[in-house]
This record gives structure tokens, sequence and C-alpha cells, in this order.
């Protein structure tokens, strides 16, 4: 199966900086199906971007996805408020499935 | 609206079962091949199962396999997970999902919760 990595674990930044979030996989996949989200206690996961750069419906345009090989990177150009949660990678091209294990964005 | 909702979630003892239920709409069910992905509490996402359009092929995590069923009712728009030999570590939500055809993004339900306790 496809290993997911996420880096960093945790990220401590203000509002108003930039995040980047960064997922590498083991081997690459189909079409780029990789997603990512955002997830809250107590919510379920919230689609950010999928196909590795596409916006999700409603999603601001201060997130944004690219993709280098097999390295794909998630930007959040000002962090908002709202921002300040856990972001998971997924890869859907494959069977199975497989996530990320999660980097956290804290207030510093 | 397209849309996925689990239902079914509960508590139970180890060893219990249960069947969590997903319901579709607005879209044509039959069309589409379903996962299921858990979420443990305090844990990250994991894939549990996927079947087919048609049900004849069945796929599972090693975690769950021998004691989780995955089905579908294509008449009825529903997605199902039996659950059986439960153990405390399935406790978590549970998501069924899909991936649009189309724009090829991955569409979620909002979970139910399954707790197994003594």
């Amino acid at each position: 199966e496809i290993v997911l990595t996420q880096s960093p674990g945790t990220l401590s930044l203000s509002p108003g900086e930039r995040a980047i979030l960064s997922c590498r996989a083991s081997q690459s996949f189909s079409s780029n199906y990789l997603a990512w989200y955002h997830q809250k206690p107590g919510q379920a996961p919230r689609l950010l971007i999928y196909g590795a750069s596409s916006r999700a419906a409603g999603i601001p345009d201060r997130f944004s996805g690219s993709v280098s090989g097999t390295d794909f990177i998630l930007t959040i150009s000002r962090l908002e408020p709202e921002d300040f949660a856990v972001y998971y990678c997924q890869q859907y091209g494959a069977s199975p499935w497989t996530f990320g294990q999660g980097t956290k964005v804290e207030i510093k | 609206q397209e849309q996925l909702v689990e239902s079914g979630g509960g508590v139970v003892q180890p060893g219990g079962s249960l069947r969590l239920s997903c319901a579709a709409s607005g879209f044509t069910f039959s069309t589409y091949r379903f996962h299921w992905v858990r979420q443990a509490p305090g844990k990250g996402l994991e894939w549990v199962a996927l079947i087919s359009y048609d049900g004849n092929d069945k796929y599972y995590a090693d975690s769950v396999k021998g004691r989780f069923t995955i089905s579908r009712d294509n008449s009825k728009n529903t997605l199902y997970l039996q659950m059986d030999s439960l153990r405390v570590e399935d406790t978590a939500v549970y998501y069924c999902a899909r991936v649009t055809i189309g724009s090829g993004s991955p569409s979620w339900g909002q979970g139910t919760l399954l707790i197994v306790s003594p």
C-alpha cells in the first residue's frame, strides 16, 4: 500500500502567517488523486483540495495545493483564526485508500 | 443535492455485533464504488472496506478482515457495514465515502459513532 508521510507533525504559527504543509508518498499513484482535509475537534474532516491542486466548493483561495513528483504541498497563504486545526492528506488513486498521520497547525 | 448519511452507531459490548447504514441521495447510487473509513478518538483516519458497483467485489483492511462485511442494496440506495466480534479498538466514528464522477473529488458523509465498551 502507498504510505503517506506528513511533515511537520506540528506547525506553530500566528494569524496572518503563511503555512506550508508537506505530504510525501512512498510511490506514485494515478491521476494525482491526492486530497487535503482539515479537521476540528468533534467535526468530520472537511475537504479542502482534491486532485492535488483543485479547491473544493466553498474553500477560500488562500488554500492552494501543488505537487512535484510524489511530494505534495498544501499552502495556506495567510492564516485565519478558523484555520488552526489538524490537516490530513489522503491518496484515493490506489487501493487501499491511505492517509497521512496529520499535521497540527496551532496558534503560536 | 448529493448526500451520504450514516446511521446505526451506538454502544456495544466486546464480542457484539452492529450494522451501520449509509443512505445515499441525489446521485445514481449503482454507478459508484463505496468505501468505509473510520477514525478512533484522538487518532488518524483508517480505511476499512471497499465494495464494487454491483457488490461482487469486496476488500477489507487486515484489522477487520473476517469480522466485518461490507454490502449494498442498489434498489434502496444504501450501503451497509455489518460488524461482528467487535473489539474495544473498533471504537471510532465510521464514515462512508465515494469519489464523485466528473470532478474526481472524494465525498464523505458526516459519520456515525460506534463505542465498544464492557
